[in-house]
């Protein structure tokens, strides 16, 4: 049971460039976050899909793009990446809404981004 | 804007001893409470979630919560090495979308001496 998956785990990208982030979670969970962390910040919510064919901003959704591919698949994009979005990305999923009790959220193994 | 504070430390406690890690929130509303450990280079993973106030127990970690207070601690006994760790605060709260969603704490940095 591989739980939550991203890919790729390391990239570099030149600032300007445009990448996606992938994210697939085989606990056949309805909701799924793109979470960034950084040093001295914690991790913030990028975006969020409640359920299939949703999503919603998070706390820091600015030059991000996000797809809910399918109930299994979450994937992350930056249209031109900046300096500034160098990150550790996590993605993460829940069976139901962090609201209702007995529901929580599990990470993925990260993401290591570095915009130069 | 919504917040969960959290002392960054190190806390430094010696092997056997009691940590105790405490988290405010700023969020009256919030109803679900966790603790996570991350250790350096990997993924957050859950230790405990708490919804009621008062303390839940499981194994050597208890958890405690006061809504009035706004306030969530977790308490490791018989403290080891392996448990040296970055222990994230997270709170659930409400964007304003279709539900509701965790902010972190940054983090308590532990570490246990042999």
């Amino acid at each position: 049971n591989a739980g939550v998956t991203q890919t790729p785990k390391f990239q570099v990208l030149k600032t300007g460039q445009s990448m996606t982030l992938q994210c697939a979670q085989d606990m056949n969970h309805n909701s799924m976050y793109w979470y960034r962390q950084d040093p001295g910040m914690g991790l913030r919510l990028i975006y969020y899909s409640a359920s299939e064919g949703t999503t919603d901003k998070g706390e820091v959704p600015n030059g991000y793009n996000v797809s809910r591919l399918n109930k299994r698949e979450f994937s992350l994009r930056l249209e031109s990446a900046a300096p500034s979005q160098t990150s550790v990305y996590f993605c993460a999923s829940s069976e139901f809404s962090v609201w209702d009790y007995g529901n929580t959220i599990y990470f993925g193994e990260g993401s290591w981004l570095t915009v130069v | 804007q919504k917040e969960v504070e959290q002392n960054s430390g190190p806390l430094s406690v010696p092997e056997g001893a009691i940590a105790s890690l405490n988290c405010t929130y700023s969020d009256r509303g919030s109803q679900s409470f966790f603790w996570y450990r991350q250790y350096s280079g990997k993924s957050p993973e859950l230790i405990m979630f708490i919804y009621s106030n008062g303390d839940k127990e499981d194994g050597r970690f208890t958890a405690q919560l006061n809504k009035a207070s706004q306030y969530v601690s977790l308490l490791i006994r018989d403290s080891q090495p392996s448990d040296s760790a970055t222990y994230l605060c997270a709170v659930s709260v409400n964007y304003g979308g279709s539900q509701g969603n965790l902010i972190f704490g940054k983090g308590t940095k532990l570490s246990v001496k042999p």
